[in-house]
């Protein structure tokens, strides 16, 4: 496996369900991110971790709990989302977080609250 | 905050033709500017980047302009393929917040 990867590509879930959306990069980075891309919206940064510790969380409701084990896995943890929060989640790594380079995104999952 | 605006939102060119999208940018802190291009069922991808002590770069049919005084920033691409057709987005990287903005994204649409 190359790049960055994320399971599951599609899921669709209840509101109240609990799932875990997760990341994998295999390029050797140590900042990995969390956006939500939502129809006709720009790209949102939900949170940033660098070296497994998180650096931004952008005043993102608590029903979304990141975890950064080690610096090649992220997770997303979900439970009691709301229809509004149906999405593309996006995962990004960058070399380092807070400077100014490349981000490489993973595929996406998308996300569908019933 | 930075504020990134990006036009136009939709951008329909024939075959061949030369394509640009324009990005505006509040900060003049920002000092990094990417564009990504994101086809369908995929996540974006990087296909051209500049730094702010530099006004253009150009790789293949893909170019990009900077004007730091004005604060913008322009894709362009020459002789457009079908397989140009995607969305393409812009960001500034805000070195104070430590962090990218995006813009809204284009759909370029390129007719063979």
């Amino acid at each position: 496996e190359t790049g960055v990867t994320q399971t599951p590509r599609h899921l669709v879930m209840g509101m109240t369900n609990k799932k875990s959306l997760k990341c994998e990069q295999h390029l050797g980075h140590n900042a990995m991110y969390w956006y939500k891309q939502s129809a006709k919206k720009p790209l949102e940064l939900m949170f940033v971790y660098n070296f497994k510790e998180q650096t931004e969380n952008n005043s993102v409701p608590s029903r979304f709990s990141p975890e950064c084990p080690n610096s090649s896995h992220l997770f997303l943890h979900l439970h009691t989302l709301q229809p509004e929060d149906s999405a593309l989640y996006l995962c990004a790594s960058s070399l380092l977080a807070g400077e100014g380079n490349e981000q490489f995104f993973g595929p996406g999952t998308r996300l569908t609250v019933l | 905050g930075e504020n990134v605006e990006q036009h136009p939102s939709t951008l329909s060119v024939q075959e061949g033709d030369s394509a640009v999208i324009k990005c505006t940018y509040s900060d003049s802190a920002s000092n990094y500017f990417p564009w990504y291009k994101q086809e369908l069922g995929k996540g974006p991808q990087l296909i051209i980047d500049i730094r702010s002590n530099v006004g253009e770069k150009k790789d293949q049919r893909i170019a990009v302009t900077l004007n730091k005084t004005a604060k913008h920033f322009s894709l362009h691409i020459t002789e457009t393929q079908p397989e140009d057709s995607a969305v393409y987005f812009c960001a500034a990287y805000n070195p104070n917040a430590g962090k990218s903005t995006f813009g809204d994204g284009t759909t370029l649409t390129v007719k063979p």
